[in-house]
């Protein structure tokens, strides 16, 4: 089981918008502002899509953004497209001596 | 091209060891800590061990240490992961991934990493 609660899978239709959430605790999530979420392929890389919550690597598309509220997580990617298709997980800085902590990944459908 | 590529997976028995090696190419490759990173089969990612950019401090999950040893060869550009006393729950492909800065701390995120290898521990 995951440090982190991702829903297994969202979906949408080209053009639409979707949320996947993230869950944690006052010990990470909550307590700092220190998330990140990764896009994965399957057989390639995975790439960092947001880091420290709300901030884009250059070179991300700005359809992707990021929020925070308590101890949820949210990666909003707005504009759907197929190429959007993909697994995304978020991590976050714990207090525990793990130092990361990733969720179990949620399965984008671009439908 | 900016990249990381990891080689060494295999098939091992319980009880083995293997050296999985990762390649990084167009960056300085001694200014940033690397870690190790892996997901089991139908499971999340799991963070396992870091080493900063020059290779003096280094750091290990609960769940890998005392087996799992991190280095770095600077001269060559590449991060290694030696494995020991491999148990089946080690089963996953293990991605090698780097940090953004030369100590990990303060900057709690992976801005690169590779593909993976794959490392299945059976008899």
């Amino acid at each position: 089981q995951s440090a982190l609660t991702q829903p297994a899978s969202v979906s949408g239709s080209p053009g639409q918008s979707i949320t996947i959430s993230c869950t944690g605790t006052s010990s990470d999530v909550g307590g700092y502002n220190y998330v990140s979420w990764y896009q994965h392929h399957p057989d390639k890389a995975p790439k960092l899509m947001i880091y420290e919550v709300s901030n884009r690597p250059s070179g991300v598309s700005n359809r992707f953004s990021g929020s925070k509220s308590g101890n949820t997580a949210s990666l909003t990617i707005s504009g759907l497209q197929a190429e959007d298709e993909a697994d995304y997980y978020c991590s976050s800085y714990t207090s525990s001596n793990t130092y990361w902590v990733f969720g179990g990944g949620t399965k984008l459908t671009v439908l | 091209e900016v990249q990381l590529l990891e080689s060494g997976g295999g098939l091992v028995q319980p009880g083995g060891s293997l050296r999985l090696s990762c390649a990084a190419s167009g960056f300085t490759f001694s200014s940033y800590a690397m870690s190790w990173v892996r997901q089991a089969p139908g499971k999340g990612l799991e963070w396992g061990s870091a080493i900063s950019g020059s290779g003096d401090d280094t750091y290990h999950a609960d769940s890998v240490k005392g087996r799992f040893t991190i280095s770095r060869d600077n001269s060559k550009n590449t991060l290694y992961l030696q494995m020991n006393s491999l148990k089946a729950e080690d089963t996953a492909v293990y991605y090698c991934a780097k940090h953004p800065r030369s100590r990990w701390s303060s900057y709690w995120y992976f801005d690169l990493w590779g593909r993976g290898t794959l490392v299945t521990v059976s008899s």
